[in-house]
């Protein structure tokens, strides 16, 4: 079946890079997903990576997978304290439909 | 409207009541997709439109869930026979279609709260 794993939470100091991680098990996935969800906010698409590349860059976000071991990973870098939030990875399987597979989300506190 | 709208924002229920969740889809969106995310949780799928059709109820719980989307446009979840475990925000989102790899917006949300 479809699942995805992520871990809950992540500490960081403002000014350095947080990495957060993420496993999924559908080995069909077409598309990789980042969002963020700011408190009483709805979801927010932050990136995305087909499932035939390695790596994303989109300014301060850096998407890596490895698609033989089914994990993803977002690499925020010069992390600020209003990227606190948050952060969920999701799977989009070979189906035509769209639907997605979140993962459980990861809290990224981030410390001034 | 600028982005998907879903109303209302909150709704306090008793157990065993039907209610009746709404959401506008952005304009001229034709895939339109339901999901419940539990407290502490990420978001589970529940249903996606194509169109005025459920192309993919898989997710719906049970049979006291059910969904419409009557003209293609908005779209109202519907609850009968709430039950407490029922309780959890319900996101709509909508995407310009539903195949590829579209871009899927999400509404604020409906927080479902049954007592």
């Amino acid at each position: 079946g479809e699942d995805v794993e992520q871990s809950l939470f992540l500490s960081v100091r403002e000014g350095d890079s947080s990495v957060i991680n993420c496993t999924y098990t559908d080995s069909s996935s077409t598309y990789l997903y980042w969002y963020k969800q700011e408190p009483g906010a709805g979801l927010q698409l932050l990136t995305y990576i087909f499932s035939n590349m390695d790596m994303k860059q989109d300014q301060r976000l850096t998407v890596l997978l490895n698609k033989k071991d089914k994990h993803l990973s977002l690499r925020i870098a010069d992390t600020q304290t209003g990227d606190s939030a948050i952060y969920f990875c999701a799977e989009r399987g070979s189906s035509n439909t769209g639907k997605l597979i979140f993962g459980q989300g990861t809290t990224l506190q981030v410390k001034p | 409207g600028a982005g998907v709208s879903q109303t209302p924002s909150n709704k306090v229920t008793e157990k065993g009541k039907y209610v009746e969740l709404r959401c506008d889809p952005i304009s001229g969106h034709t895939a339109l997709y339901w999901y419940r995310q539990s407290l502490g949780q990420g978001p589970e799928f529940l249903i996606y439109f194509q169109g005025t059709g459920a192309a993919d109820d898989s997710g719906l719980p049970n049979d006291r869930f059910f969904a419409v989307r009557p003209e293609g446009s908005v779209s109202t979840l519907k609850i009968q026979r709430t039950e407490r475990g029922d309780s959890a925000v319900y996101l709509c989102a909508s995407s310009p279609h539903g195949g590829g790899n579209t871009e899927a917006f999400f509404g604020q949300g409906t927080r479902l709260t049954v007592v």
